[in-house]
């Protein structure tokens, strides 16, 4: 296993428009999560799943956000409706459960036009 | 979570031992103390995690005194590929979210 890795890399989109993105956590781990990184400030928390359940979701920025995890495998984040405030740099990571230790992707780095 | 406050920035030469202090005045009895390093446009990577008096691994060591109010990173030797961001979080290791809570973090600058 090569570690986590989300695609794409970058995405430049338009305001108004929606975007997806998909992260692949490291196979053994249970627990996958979203964070988004603004320039200059350290990540910030969105949503984790356990297996396909999603367990916290009250930390989403907006009801135009959204996650899934259908098959507890990959996850994927949806922005619905974008806002160049949404501009920013979205990690994923995966952990085993109960753990600190948590790995993290290389981010997907959106900028909306 | 507990609230930690640590320097914004720091400079070092290289080979030189660097010691990041991390202040967490309201560390509850069950939290452990967990450091994780950024380098740009990366996502950050785990460093090390202590509860309580020392910890060593390949990278670096986590000095906690008894109070546990506070806890130091020590790199020895730094490299400029040391050059990071290097944040503190301290949380318990068994609760239902394990959401990471990272502050602003520490930019070291390594210069040659």
């Amino acid at each position: 296993d090569t570690g986590v890795s989300q695609d794409p890399r970058h995405k430049i989109t338009k305001r108004g428009q929606n975007v997806t993105f998909r992260c692949d956590p490291i196979s053994e781990h249970n627990r996958l999560y979203w964070y988004r990184q603004t320039l200059g400030q350290g990540p910030e928390f969105l949503t984790y799943f356990q297996n396909e359940a999603q367990l916290e979701k009250s930390r989403l920025l907006s009801d135009r956000f959204s996650a899934e995890r259908p098959k507890g495998s990959f996850s994927t984040l949806e922005i619905q409706r974008t806002e160049q405030g949404d501009s920013a740099m979205y990690l994923c990571a995966s952990s085993w459960p109960g753990s600190y230790e948590q790995y993290f992707g290389p981010g997907t780095r959106l900028t909306v036009t | 979570l507990a609230k930690t406050t640590q320097p914004i920035s720091m400079d070092s030469y290289e080979g030189q031992e660097v010691n990041i202090t991390c202040s967490h005045n309201n560390i509850a009895t069950n939290d452990y103390i967990t450091w994780y390093q950024q380098f740009p446009s990366q996502g950050p990577r785990f460093i090390i995690q202590g509860y309580k008096t020392k910890v060593t691994n390949e990278v670096a060591s986590l000095f906690i005194p008894a109070d546990r109010k506070s806890s130091t990173l020590s790199l020895p030797r730094v490299s400029l590929s040391d050059t990071a961001v290097y944040y503190c979080l301290v949380g318990e290791e068994d609760n239902a979210g394990n959401m990471l809570t990272f502050g602003g973090g520490t930019r070291l600058m390594v210069k040659p």
